[in-house]
């Protein structure tokens, strides 16, 4: 059972914006950097957002992330249909001394 | 290039073992903490565990805690798992990942273990 929890599911048009949560505790997103990855169908992750809200080389900026308290959230901007994919976010827990990964998110492209 | 290549997953009966390896090249691997990091059928990702650089700090999910093993060699340019106790729970993709400050930044593509009779 995750300690991140995060819906099901999101979804919206081409061209829109779809936002993700996840909540988690001051153990782990409280007092810890959140990570976001993405996996496409029949596909290993990869990561989206690091260090909260900073991109790796290679990733647009629609994707973006943020943090507030003990909550996290992922903005996908500019939907595309190459975006439907599950994503996951992931911190660490510092009373657990564990990664933990949220419940994951599929988004779809209406 | 960032590579990550996994081996060694299969089929096994409930109890048994397996040692998945991941072969890394293009980055300086001892200088890097690695992960693995797994996925059943179906489900989410999983984190199983975590090596430092230099084997110093090592962490485990609960769920694998006292019957898996993680380890690596600097010299070779690899990360094992040690799979002992094998349960059908255990049956999932197994990733494994470059830790860098503290995401998973790379990941291979994956090797299937099935625990079944």
């Amino acid at each position: 059972q995750s300690v991140l929890t995060q819906p099901p599911s999101v979804s919206a048009a081409p061209g829109q914006k779809v936002t993700i949560s996840c909540s988690g505790s001051s153990s782990n997103i409280g007092n810890n950097y959140v990570s976001w990855y993405q996996q496409l169908p029949g596909t290993a992750p990869k990561l989206l957002i690091y260090d909260n809200n900073k991109r790796p080389s290679g990733i647009p900026d629609r994707f973006s992330g943020s943090k507030s308290g003990t909550s996290a959230t992922l903005g996908i901007t500019g939907l595309q249909t190459g975006d439907e994919a599950d994503y996951y976010c992931g911190t660490w827990d510092s009373s657990l001394s564990v990664y933990v990964f949220g419940t994951g998110t599929k988004v779809t492209v209406l | 290039e960032v590579q990550l290549v996994e081996s060694g997953g299969g089929l096994v009966k409930p109890g048994g073992s397996l040692r998945l390896s991941c072969a890394a090249s293009g980055f300086t691997f001892s200088s890097y903490s690695m992960n693995w990091v797994r996925q059943a059928p179906g489900k989410g990702l999983e984190w199983v565990s975590s090596i430092s650089s230099s084997s110093s700090y090592i962490y485990y999910a609960d769920s694998v805690k006292g019957r898996f093993t993680i380890s690596r060699d600097n010299a070779k340019n690899s990360l094992y798992l040690q799979m002992n106790s094998l349960r059908a729970e255990d049956t999932a993709v197994y990733y494994c990942a470059r830790d860098h400050g503290g995401s998973s930044s790379d990941w291979g593509q994956g090797t299937l273990v099935t625990v079944s009779s």
